[in-house]
């Protein structure tokens, strides 16, 4: 069975913080996919970033970046220098063909930045 | 970037009318589309797989006859709920996955903006 675990249910941060937001994921697949989301309060699911398992080398883009540890079996994102327009739910999701080649999501990070 | 639209953004009816959701890809061609449903403050959780010219897959505790999915071509999946009951007013959300991405499990979903049900 496959299980994505976001244990951080909501984080509040002022504007310019740096914020990480966990993800740990399970699969007996060898192969598999992370994906994370941001959902904004308007609804919509934004595409942030997949990575496969065979590519632990970390990526950033621009002031998000992620951390990807097999070892852990962790996918974890960081918001450097974070601001208003990045508060959002952030959904972290795992697909592979064990699972149905669908998406397993977490339960969400409501991330909430201050001024 | 991959573009999925659906429509309409947000419907309210009595109880007892069908309503039918549109999801349809701009930019290309989805043989795979995913319906899910998402209650306020919860994850998404996936009702079925659309498939192209073939019948939806629905995950367990879903109603086929509740939830009509027809994916008839290669670039729009309509979800019709029918005689809806104010127990089916949610948020549903649509994806297709982009063939241009990836194969299977490597092909991110591009969502729709989500149509808001209200059913009273």
């Amino acid at each position: 069975a496959q299980k994505v675990t976001q244990a951080q249910t909501e984080i509040s941060v002022v504007e310019k913080e740096d914020v990480t937001l966990d993800c740990v994921y399970e699969t007996r697949d060898t192969t598999y996919y992370l994906f994370w989301y941001k959902q904004p309060p308007s609804g919509e699911l934004v595409f942030l970033i997949r990575r496969n398992s065979f590519d632990e080398q970390n990526e950033i883009s621009g002031r998000y970046s992620w951390n990807f540890q097999k070892s852990t079996s962790s996918f974890n994102f960081t918001i450097t220098a974070s601001q208003v327009v990045d508060s959002a739910v952030y959904f972290c999701a795992l697909s592979s063909g064990g699972g149905g080649n669908k998406l397993t999501f977490g339960t969400g990070t409501q991330l909430k930045v201050e001024l | 970037g991959a573009v999925v639209s659906q429509h309409p953004s947000w419907v309210i009816c009595k109880s007892g009318t069908s309503v039918k959701i549109e999801c349809r890809s701009l930019d290309f061609q989805a043989t795979t589309m995913f319906w899910y449903r998402q209650f306020p403050k919860q994850s998404l959780m996936l009702m079925a797989t659309s498939n192209e010219g073939s019948k939806a897959t629905y995950e367990q505790g879903v109603e086929k006859d509740k939830f009509l999915i027809n994916h008839a071509s290669l670039t729009l999946s309509t979800l019709t709920v029918t005689s809806a009951h104010p127990e089916d007013s949610s948020f549903y959300i649509c994806s297709a996955r982009d063939p241009r991405q990836g194969a299977g499990s490597n092909q991110p979903q591009h969502f729709g903006d989500g149509t808001r049900l209200s059913i009273l």
